[in-house]
């Protein structure tokens, strides 16, 4: 299976700043159709998870420009400029390009 | 507009089967490139995928259930299924299912839980 790592938020974060969530796939996510198949969900405190980014950075529908993806094969980027109230909550990775699908194990993200 | 919502059992036993129903709308299970997958998520950790189906019917499941798992859909009556033998109380969990495409998880059910206990 592709092992998903991310990193951690130095939290709480002070409301509008900038930060940015690091994820590390073990196998280049990125196929020979030329997309890279790596997604970010946001999932907030007692609710479903939700799609934030599709193939590494395209932003999903009604998703705000404040988010936005980045990387390469192997090393991704979520960034999030100026956070918001409404940005609380865990933020997972998750590769697509093979099954069995696999998540990170989550970066949880707190509001000053 | 999309929605899912999943039902099961609430709560069952140890070495029982579990079965799970995902009914949809906004969308078809027959249309090219569409795909339902079921996702658990035990209370405070993270997401694991357990399985896919798509709209040729192809399906895959997670290896780590040693075959446990069936997936299955009825597309006249928008619905999806997932089905687990033999569970045991590491299978409680919210399960949640969720439309696919290429571009991912892009609408999830709002999750039923199952609690597995003797």
């Amino acid at each position: 299976d592709i092992v998903m790592t991310q990193g951690a938020l130095p939290n709480p974060v002070p409301s509008g700043e900038s930060v940015s969530i690091t994820c590390r796939s073990s196998k280049s996510l990125l196929y020979s159709d030329g997309k890279t198949y790596l997604n970010w969900y946001l999932q907030r405190p007692g609710q479903s998870p939700q799609l934030l980014i599709y193939w590494m950075s395209t932003r999903a529908s009604g998703v705000s420009d404040r988010f936005s993806g980045s990387g390469s094969g192997t090393d991704f980027t979520l960034k999030i400029s100026g956070v918001e109230a409404e940005d609380v909550g865990v933020y997972y990775c998750q590769q697509g390009l093979e099954f069995p699908y696999t998540f990170g194990a989550g970066t949880k993200l707190e509001l000053k | 507009q999309v929605t899912l919502k999943e039902s099961g059992p609430g709560i069952l036993q140890p070495s029982q089967t579990l079965s799970l129903t995902c009914t949809f709308s906004g969308f078809s299970l027959s249309t090219y490139g569409m795909g339902v997958g079921w996702i658990r998520q035990p209370s405070g950790k993270g997401l694991e995928w357990l399985a896919n189906i798509w709209w040729d019917d192809d399906k895959y499941y997670n290896p780590s259930l040693k075959n446990r798992l069936t997936i299955s859909k009825d597309t006249s009556n928008n619905q999806a299924f997932l089905k687990i033998t033999n569970v045991d109380t590491a299978d409680t969990a919210t399960y949640y299912c969720a439309r696919i495409t290429t571009e991912g998880g892009d609408a999830w059910g709002q999750g039923a839980s199952v609690t597995v206990s003797s």
